[in-house]
Formats: structure tokens, C-alpha cells, sequence
């Protein structure tokens, strides 16, 4: 069965200081895996995908993750946060048929 | 490019009746489309699967014939929500697949927030 884990229900950090969103999957078949972002009452946005090739995967916004087989694991990182990027983060992992989507991390971001 | 979008963003309606959600892939045509419903801080849970001209897949769980989707047409699909309840109050985000998209590729409207009374 494929499933995502994300690790922390809500994160928060100082403005300029890392971003550091953790997600673990498992999953019987190599994963299409994502993250995208939500504000209140919006759809998602993607912000970064891993299909096949490089394993540091570069996104909008100055977020970039990196895909670990060994560790499956796929957390999204930022050098420097703003107060822009507070929001709801979503891991999801797609084996082809559906979509699986975390459950999702808060990032609070303090001035 | 790839422009979901959804109609209305919002509504609110009276228990025991139904509401219709449109969404519409604007730029682009759309073989299979997705309806996700999310509870008020949590995740997106897949309701059903639809493709354009047959019956839509729905997930385990999900009552068919509550919440009833039509996908008419390479860019419009439907979710009507029959006989709303208090419990189906929930904000509900559909995505499009393009036609020659890869496996992956889906493009998210801005949901419907959905209050019934």
C-alpha cells in the first residue's frame, strides 16, 4: 500500500531562518512525489515535483527537495523563510493511479 | 496555462436540498478530472475519479448517489451534492488531468467552500 508521512502537524520558524518540512512515503512502485501549497481557502499550488533523474529537485518560492530512496524520504527545504510563506504544506505521492496526500504541515512564520 | 477553475467558490444552502459545483479546465483539455473533499485542517481525501463520456470511480466510502459527478465534456465535470446535510458541509477542490499529460500531471481549481445549514 502507498502511503505519505509527514512529520509534524505544525512548524514554525523565524523569518529568514531555514525551512526544514519532513515527509517519508511508502510505496511498492518508484513514486511520482510533490509538494504544493495552500492558503486559507484556496486550491493547491505545486511547488516542486520528483518524476525520474535528478534527486535535488528545484521549485518555485526558493523551495527545493530532495528524494532519498534509502531513507524514503522527500523533505521540502528553504534557505531563508518569509512571512509570505506561511501556509498549509502537502506531501503527496502518486503511484500512477491516484493520488495519496500527506496530512499536511502548517509553517508559521514569526517576524 | 493549465487553469482550473471552480463555480461558485462558495455557497450555502439548506439541509435536504442540492447544490451543484462546476469545474472547468479553462486552457486545456481535460480526459480525466478529480473531486477531493477537505475537512477544516486536514488533508485532501480523493472522492472519485471521473473521464470524460463514462461513469465516474468512486472511492471506497463515498455514497455515489449523494454526491453525483458528470464529466459532459473535455473541460467541464460536475459534482452535485444531493440531499445536502450538516455533515456534508466541507470544501471541496477538484483537479484536471490534461489530455496528453503524463501519469503525474494535474492541475488544482480553487475550490468550493460548501455550508449547509
Amino acid at each position: 500500500a502507498q502511503s505519505v508521512t509527514q512529520l509534524g502537524s505544525h512548524v514554525s520558524v523565524s523569518e529568514g531562518a531555514l525551512v526544514l518540512l519532513r515527509c517519508n512515503y511508502s510505496s511498492s512502485v518508484p513514486p511520482y512525489l510533490f509538494w504544493y501549497v495552500q492558503y486559507p481557502n484556496q486550491g493547491l499550488q505545486l511547488l516542486l515535483k520528483y518524476t525520474t533523474g535528478a534527486t535535488l529537485v528545484k521549485g518555485i518560492n526558493g523551495f527545493e527537495a530532495e528524494f532519498k530512496k534509502s531513507e524514503t524520504s522527500f523533505h521540502l527545504t528553504k534557505p531563508s523563510a518569509h512571512m509570505s510563506d506561511a501556509a498549509e504544506y502537502f506531501c503527496a505521492l502518486d503511484g500512477g493511479f491516484k493520488t495519496i496526500f500527506g496530512a499536511g504541515t502548517r509553517l508559521f512564520v514569526k517576524a | 496555462g493549465a487553469v482550473v477553475s471552480q463555480h461558485p467558490s462558495w455557497v450555502i444552502c439548506k439541509s435536504g436540498t442540492s447544490v451543484k459545483i462546476e469545474c472547468r479546465s479553462l486552457d486545456f483539455q481535460a480526459t480525466t478530472m478529480f473531486w477531493y473533499r477537505q475537512f477544516p485542517k486536514q488533508s485532501l481525501m480523493l472522492m472519485a475519479t471521473s473521464n470524460e463520456g463514462s461513469k465516474a470511480t468512486y472511492e471506497q466510502g463515498v455514497e455515489k448517489d449523494k454526491f453525483l459527478i458528470n464529466h459532459a465534456s473535455l473541460t467541464l465535470s460536475t459534482l452535485t451534492v444531493t440531499s445536502a446535510h450538516p455533515e456534508d458541509s466541507s470544501f471541496y477542490i477538484c483537479s484536471a488531468r490534461p489530455r496528453l499529460a503524463g501519469p503525474y500531471e494535474q492541475y488544482f481549481g480553487p475550490g468550493t467552500r460548501l455550508t449547509v445549514t
